[in-house]
């Protein structure tokens, strides 16, 4: 099935530095992603849709600044945590639409922030 | 908000059928029920999905009700790598915003 690599998978980054995710689909075209962010023992909760040539849709109350979000062509979309802190400690993941399985996930970034 | 409701956590046996119950009273007409697990730090993997028919693959089977209030999710011979949290969605239909949105999910211990 489609395949989407996300990268890294683990990072940890001290206070006020800026942390960037990469998510690329394999082998289908994306144009659009999801970025989700879960916290121990709790649910995905969406943050934003990314679209690929335009701006990313964010979800209520996600700070567009905080999370930078590009999708710079039609496999990659990247996430920019900026100005990190430990509070933004957290596992963030992708994922995009492809056909035959609905939506195809990344495996996840571990967030960490001393 | 999702609009999906499942038990919090459920136990089940190795090697026996495990039976996930899922309600989604406020399904409309075009909306797709999917099946996610996901495993302790990784991403979520696609099990199955359906409209209206009742559908297997290798995985898992998916019965829906006749009026698509509900369906269940069954592993017919659980292992211990079913362990898992499992999430049933609804996608697609008139309003469809490409987006999912996850509920709280299903644990599923299973157990030896």
């Amino acid at each position: 099935g489609a395949v989407v690599s996300q990268h890294p998978s683990r990072v940890i980054c001290k206070s006020g530095t800026s942390v960037k995710i990469e998510c690329r689909s394999l082998d289908f075209q994306a144009t659009t992603m999801f970025w989700y962010r879960q916290f121990p023992k709790k649910s995905l909760m969406l943050m934003a849709t990314s679209n690929e040539g335009s701006k990313a849709t964010y979800e209520q109350g996600v700070e567009k600044d905080k999370f930078l979000i590009n999708h710079a062509s039609l496999t990659l979309s990247t996430l920019t945590v900026t100005s990190a802190h430990p509070e933004d400690s957290s596992f963030y993941i992708c994922s995009a639409p492809e056909g035959a399985y609905g939506y195809t996930f990344g495996s996840g970034t571990r967030l960490t922030v001393v | 908000d999702a609009k999906t409701t499942h038990p919090p956590s459920m136990d089940c046996a190795e090697g026996r059928a495990a039976n996930l119950p899922c309600n989604h009273s406020t399904i409309s007409g075009n909306e797709y029920v999917y099946w996610y697990r996901q495993s302790h730090s990784q991403g979520p993997q696609y099990i199955i999905h359906g409209l209206k028919n009742n559908e297997t693959n290798e995985m898992a089977s998916l019965i829906i009700t006749e009026d698509r209030k509900s369906s269940t999710l069954i592993l017919p011979h659980a292992t211990l790598r079913d362990t898992a949290v499992y999430y049933c969605i609804l996608s697609g239909g008139s309003s469809n915003t490409g987006k999912l949105i996850f509920g709280q999910g299903t644990t599923l211990q299973v157990k030896p």
